[in-house]
């Protein structure tokens, strides 16, 4: 089945610098790659995503990317704020009877320091 | 977004009860829901897919007489964790795409379960 794994596992960065988290999937056939924030204890949110017929797809501070040949894809947060701190994951779509179902990486916890 | 209500948002409850955990779309209709459950500081893993009017399938590794799911309407799906132990203690969250095609999916608030 489909495997994602996500680097780092937490990322310490500077009030206004970037932060890149990636992620790399196994199975070929995954079609869509969203990512997620999680705020301790609530739902994941929905920050942005891409499908495998789009390399790169950007949304104010927020960008991901994803390389189909390397199966791997990346969020880029730039000018960073506190309010970026949060648990961020990253997901890959597998098909299913019943729609496509979601496989997500290990998480990366991200601090901002102001 | 679209909304997905999740109830209750806590409970705690002796072990060898059982607990219902619901999960609404409130407005959009969800043939299928999802279930995770996620442990303390961990990723959410994929228990279940909930298919009205159809058997849930189930994850490897995920018992489904011991994790119940019933997708009533359109619009609710209910997980019931029978006979509870304190392993089972954890926060379960379910999810709804609101286009199977688009694959968008959003996510209830979460039911953080503690059994005694």
């Amino acid at each position: 089945g489909e495997n994602v794994e996500q680097h780092p596992s937490t990322l310490s960065v500077q009030e206004g610098d970037s932060a890149v988290i990636k992620c790399t999937y196994s199975d070929s056939a995954s079609n869509y790659f969203p990512w997620y924030k999680q705020e301790l204890g609530k739902r994941p949110q929905l920050i942005i995503d891409i499908r495998s017929n789009v390399g790169e797809k950007k949304d104010q501070r927020i960008a991901v990317t994803l390389n189909k040949t390397a199966k791997h894809f990346s969020l880029h947060i730039t000018e960073t704020q506190p309010e970026d701190s949060a648990v961020y994951f990253c997901a890959a779509s597998i098909g299913g009877e019943y729609g496509n179902k979601l496989v997500f990486g290990a998480g990366t916890i991200l601090r901002v320091k102001s | 977004g679209a909304v997905v209500s999740q109830h209750p948002s806590w409970v705690i409850c002796k072990s060898g009860t059982s607990v219902k955990i619901e999960c609404r779309s409130l407005d959009f209709q969800a043939t299928t829901m999802f279930w995770y459950r996620q442990f303390p500081k961990q990723s959410l893993m994929l228990m279940a897919t909930s298919n009205e009017g159809s058997k849930a399938t189930y994850e490897q590794g995920v018992e489904k007489d011991k994790f119940l799911i019933n997708h009533a309407s359109l619009t609710l799906s209910t997980l019931t964790v029978t006979s509870a132990h304190p392993e089972d203690s954890s926060f379960y969250i379910c999810s709804a795409p609101t286009d199977l095609a688009k694959n968008i999916q959003y996510f209830g608030a979460g039911t953080r379960l503690s059994v005694l």
